[in-house]
């Protein structure tokens, strides 16, 4: 157990449709990062987020954004979703300031048709 | 930037069995590095990390790894693997920085483990 939880497990949806994702972290976790894990794949970074802010951004398009609430819950949006985008969403979250251990959660499928 | 090359995509080893995975990685800076399990159906799981100092480093359930900085490597070892170590795992770097941990991972290496 990591104390990170993501909803849903599992989401359908079509080209072209938006979609958000949500994760919680552990109380006192100010920094969530997203992962993006195609099938057969290492994660690949997507962004990260500390205090409320982006403080870095691996190579994907604008129309993957995100969020991070005060209360330690964070959520990844994505627009205009393309069949590449199908794939298990990892968010992972850690203790700010240190670079240390990030604490994964059990992710999302996503499946675009 | 930073990359990591896991040279086996499939590493089949029978039960007690000793055990390496390979990872060797690239970077113009100095990075920290990790190795995660993922059990199918679920997230990532860390099963260790070297951030500085004794260039072996042990894990939880029996892992452990060394650090060689001239080769870029931090191979994965276990002496003796059970049914339960079947799994993905996957080799890990950040680039040493204070608050931001971009982690970029090799493609994985699934090991098998058979009575």
């Amino acid at each position: 157990e990591t104390g990170v939880t993501q909803s849903p497990t599992h989401l359908i949806k079509t080209r072209g449709q938006q979609v958000t994702l949500r994760c919680s972290s552990q109380s006192g976790h100010n920094t969530v990062s997203w992962y993006q894990q195609a099938l057969g794949q290492g994660p690949q970074f997507i962004f990260q987020y500390y205090r409320e802010e982006e403080n870095g951004r691996g190579n994907f398009p604008p129309r993957f954004s995100g969020l991070q609430f005060p209360n330690y819950s964070s959520e990844l949006n994505v627009n205009a979703l393309e069949l590449d985008d199908s794939a298990l969403y990892l968010c992972a979250s850690k203790p700010g300031g240190q670079a240390d251990t990030q604490y994964f959660g059990p992710g999302t499928r996503l499946t675009v048709l | 930037a930073q990359s990591v090359t896991q040279l086996d995509s499939q590493v089949p080893v029978f039960e007690e069995a000793p055990v390496e995975l390979r990872c060797n990685y690239s970077s113009s800076v100095s990075v920290y590095l990790f190795w995660y399990v993922q059990y199918p159906n679920q997230g990532l799981q860390l099963l260790l990390k070297y951030l500085s100092g004794s260039t072996l480093v042990k894990g939880i359930n029996g892992f452990e790894a060394e650090f060689n900085k001239s080769q870029t490597s931090f191979h994965l070892r276990k002496p003796s693997v059970h049914i339960s170590d079947t799994a993905e795992y996957f080799c890990a770097v950040s680039e040493r920085r204070t608050g931001f941990q971009k982690l970029v991972f090799g493609t994985g290496t699934r090991l098998l483990v058979s009575p």
